[in-house]
């Protein structure tokens, strides 16, 4: 089946540092990639779309210069929180659309970021 | 506007008893539907999906799903729970502008009681 796998599972970080968090698609070519933020008891909201070789769609409410987002290849995806505060953490999710067109998407396994 | 909506936050079940997780969509054409099972501190993994065709949709892990047009809804069903099942359990809907983005349910909390 079509796994994604991302990087990493958990990071700490200081106040005002960068975390870059990546998702692969190990066993298949993803055209898209989404990047979810999951705040404790709720469900996942969306925070862009990237397509491979072009510039992420932001969600309305998300800072494109926070939450910078490469989609270099068609099996890696990118999310970099930069200047993190307090406030932004949380569970960050990824998930990937294949190259053939499904509707289906994969999620990644999740990263718990902590900034403190 | 496209949504979905999961009436029941928390649902607690004995364990070997039946169970429903109700999920109502509003949508524009007809939905690609999902449900999906988070564990603590995980990812999230398909349970099943409905495109089209039969509504009655078999999943993994003894779950199944029944796509009911005239009610807008799309209810999770076992028939028997085993401890195992309690996790965080999300209906979504595929954005009608098909590009893969899901519009997730807020979220159902299944506790197993022994």
């Amino acid at each position: 089946g079509a796994v994604v796998s991302q990087h990493p599972s958990w990071v700490i970080c200081k106040s005002g540092t960068s975390v870059k968090i990546e998702c692969r698609s190990l066993d298949f070519q993803a055209t898209t990639m989404f990047w979810y933020r999951q705040f404790p008891k709720q469900s996942l909201m969306l925070m862009a779309t990237s397509n491979e070789g072009s510039k992420a769609t932001y969600e309305q409410g998300v800072e494109k210069d926070k939450f910078l987002i490469n989609h270099a290849s068609l099996t890696l995806s990118t999310l970099t929180v930069t200047s993190a505060h307090p406030e932004d953490s949380s569970f960050y999710i990824c998930s990937a659309r294949s190259l053939q067109g499904t509707t289906e998407a994969f999620f990644g396994q999740g990263t718990r970021l902590t900034v403190v | 506007a496209q949504s979905v909506t999961q009436p029941d936050i928390h649902i607690t079940v004995s364990e070997g008893a039946s169970l429903e997780l109700r999920c109502n969509y509003s949508y524009g054409a007809t939905p690609y539907l999902f449900w999906y099972v988070q564990s603590p501190g995980q990812g999230l993994q398909l349970l099943l999906k409905y495109f089209s065709g039969d509504t009655l949709v078999q999943g993994i892990k003894g779950f199944e799903a029944e796509f009911k047009r005239s009610q807008s809804s799309f209810n999770l069903r076992k028939p028997s729970v085993h401890w195992s099942d309690a996790a965080e359990y999300f209906c979504a809907v595929v954005s009608l502008s098909n590009t893969g983005k899901l519009i997730f349910g807020q979220g159902t909390t299944l506790q197993v009681k022994p």
